[in-house]
């Protein structure tokens, strides 16, 4: 059974890196087929696709983070990480990890979400 | 970026009830569309892909149509389980962009 856990710093200080990992099991990131994404959902607010990154390292992300985000992918730990740097308040959020179907770009497995808080 | 945007942004229904959603894109994005259900404090759970084919595992009480701008998601008879919030998403180009969400809560 595929299963995606985010993991990381719950609070960050304004300024800094928001780090997080997503790691997979149940299926291997390098037998390809899947984009690895990132979405997150502000407080009592709606979704917000951050960015994908397939097995090779390709990846796409939103515009609006474009300057400040990287996020890389660790096959020999079936994982795969977001960096988002210079955070604000706005950074704010519950940050999800997801399977993204490779054609249709459907997000079939999530993980169960992680509040990243940002604040001195 | 594609807009998306959903109607009703909430919604009072019995169960038993039809209900339907309605998402319109701002510009064609083939059936590249998905329906997602959100519970409180959950993941999204995906119900619907493709504009209409049903996840697997999904009731078929679930169902969507449309394409190009225009899509649906329609519960054929609401179930207790079935309150919470529907998001539709376009795959279509990213960044792929989610709608606003529409709540759906019992009357």
């Amino acid at each position: 059974q595929v299963q995606l856990q985010e993991s990381g710093p719950g609070l960050v200080k304004p300024s800094q890196t928001l780090s997080l990992t997503c790691t997979v099991s149940g299926v291997s990131i390098s037998s390809g087929g899947y984009y690895w994404t990132w979405v997150r959902q502000h407080p009592g607010k709606d979704l917000a696709w951050i960015g994908n990154i397939y097995y090779t390292g390709t990846t796409f992300s939103n515009p609006s983070l474009d300057s400040r985000l990287t996020i890389s992918v660790d096959t020999s730990k079936n994982q795969f990480s977001l960096k988002l740097s210079s955070v604000t308040a706005a950074d704010t959020a519950v940050y999800y990890c997801a399977r993204g179907g490779a054609t249709a770009g459907k997000l079939d497995y999530w993980g169960q979400g992680t509040l990243v808080t940002v604040s001195s | 970026d594609i807009q998306m945007t959903q109607s009703p942004s909430s919604l009072s229904a019995s169960v038993g009830d039809r209900v339907t959603i309605t998402c319109r894109a701002n510009q064609r994005i083939n059936s590249y569309l998905n329906w997602y259900q959100q519970k409180p404090g959950k993941a999204p759970k995906l119900l619907i892909h493709t504009a209409s084919s049903l996840q697997s595992g999904v009731p078929p009480r679930f169902s969507g149509s449309g394409s190009g701008t225009d899509f649906t998601l329609t519960i054929s008879s609401l179930q207790p389980e079935d309150f919470a919030t529907y998001y539709c998403q376009q795959s279509y180009s990213t960044p792929y962009t989610f709608g606003q969400g529409s709540k759906l809560e019992i009357k």
